[in-house]
């Protein structure tokens, strides 16, 4: 079975920049969260989506942060305009209903 | 406020010593606990526990769950260098949004 494919892999831009990373599920997963983890901390989920529904966002800064996923497979999340406080791994991950979460290699995004 | 609280944040062994991994959490509509490993960018999906007082086991790590004090831990006995990375605990909700969220780590280092 094929993991929870991202990319790219490693992003460096300037601040005010714009950036999209990318994500593909397992297949058939129809729950995917899209995470932020700051250097020595816990991954913090910013978003999750059930099929292309929305199902929690509540901690996504609406004002620079969007995320998308059409026809409910795969998932960009965007950030315009990136701030030096973004610097971070991006971890894409999804289920199957409530089972376990599978994440992805993750987008390390470092903002100078 | 929903947390995951974890301990020690971090801890130096030498091979061949036991260690013992704590995670607490104050959540409503606890469904599940997990626990992952994170060696570099993707968590990688260790146990899932539901039932208190159960021990999910593999290999030389194990983990168990106590519902009423709302903690589990997470055992590693005889380390190896191998097992040096991020222990992270999630707690996963009973509603149907299957929502995640996670501990800020341990950090475990195993020395040779």
């Amino acid at each position: 079975e094929a993991g929870v494919a991202q990319s790219p892999r490693y992003k460096i831009i300037e601040k005010r920049q714009s950036v999209a990373f990318w994500c593909n599920p397992i297949s058939g997963h129809a729950t995917l969260y899209w995470y932020q983890q700051i250097l020595g901390q816990g991954p913090k989920l910013l978003i999750q989506f059930q099929n292309n529904g929305v199902v929690d966002d509540s901690q996504l800064p609406k004002d620079r942060f969007s995320a998308e996923r059409l026809k409910g497979v795969d998932s960009t999340l965007k950030i315009q305009p990136a701030k030096l406080e973004d610097s971070a791994v991006y971890l894409c991950a999804s289920s199957f209903l409530g089972d376990e979460a599978f994440f992805g290699q993750g987008t390390r995004l470092t903002v100078v | 406020e929903d947390k995951v609280v974890q301990s020690p944040l971090s801890l130096v062994v030498h091979e061949g010593d036991t260690v013992t991994l704590n995670c607490s959490y104050e959540v409503t509509n606890f469904r599940s606990l997990l626990w992952y490993k994170q060696e570099k960018k993707a968590p990688t999906f260790l146990f899932m526990l539901t039932s208190s007082g159960i021990e999910k086991k593999s290999g030389r790590l194990s983990s168990i769950l106590d519902k009423k004090e709302l903690f589990s831990i997470l055992n590693i006995t005889a380390t190896q260098t191998g097992d040096s990375a991020v222990y992270l605990c999630a707690v996963r909700f009973t509603s149907g949004t299957y929502k995640y969220i996670f501990g800020t780590g341990t950090r475990l280092k195993v020395l040779a």
